[in-house]
């Protein structure tokens, strides 16, 4: 089951804050956050594997509540270079013990001067 | 460290033809990923590799779609005959560890146009 992401679409202005939300209605091993650019393949921005984990870099940072099921990317005093797509990916186990990641729809951000 | 490399980087073909995609993974990934990704949607995982076994291909279309990875390393994703819809971007990943818990890179993608 996809997962779910809000907003669909956000613009700032360089140096606000942002939040991106994903939940899921399946129990979920492991939510990862990527963003992709126009025309780009998407890029790794981090993994959440535990429950209650919290995890940052630069200013974007990222949690994970597992009874909710939901996962949060927070992107602090936005840059030009934020602008892109984000997508969250959810873990589950499958039926062969390996896991597989499903991408929700994305949320299009853009960081204007 | 090399990236992920896919040819072609397009390809244009008309609906009932034949297409292949390659993908060359990241030296010592086991983990090898195709998703389909149509535009403005989310990648969407055609079929995994653990090695060179399938470990997932619950949505692969089988009845067009095929995919090998030959000696656990290189792969290839074919779609006969194609149609309309399958119009979209092919993406090949990879990872060292498995699906959920492994960092994934992306390859640059194929974009497919069927007319």
């Amino acid at each position: 089951q996809q997962p779910v992401q809000s907003p669909q679409a956000v613009i700032l202005r360089e140096g606000e804050d942002a939040v991106i939300n994903c939940s899921s209605s399946k129990a979920l091993y492991s939510v990862h956050w990527y963003r992709q650019k126009h025309g780009e393949a998407p890029v790794f921005l981090m993994i959440l594997l535990k429950g209650g984990e919290q995890k940052g870099h630069d200013k974007i940072s990222a949690s994970f509540n597992e009874k909710k099921q939901q996962s949060s990317l927070y992107l602090t005093a936005s840059q030009l270079s934020y602008s892109g797509t984000y997508f969250c990916g959810t873990g589950e186990r499958g039926g062969s013990g390996y896991s597989t990641l499903t991408f929700g729809k994305g949320t299009m951000l853009l960081v204007s001067p | 460290e090399a990236g992920v490399a896919q040819s072609p980087r397009y390809k244009i073909i008309e609906k009932r033809q034949s297409v292949a995609f390659w993908c060359n993974p990241i030296s010592g990934h086991a983990t090898l990923y195709w998703y389909q990704q149509i535009l403005g949607q989310g990648p969407k995982l055609l079929i995994q590799f653990q090695n060179n076994g399938v470990v997932d291909d619950s949505q692969l279309p089988k009845d067009r779609f095929s995919a090998e990875r030959l000696k656990g390393v290189d792969s290839t994703l074919k779609i006969q005959p194609a149609k309309l819809e399958d119009s979209a971007v092919y993406l090949c990943a990879s990872s060292f560890g498995g699906g959920g818990a492994g960092e994934q890179y992306f390859g640059p993608g194929t974009r497919l146009t069927v007319t």
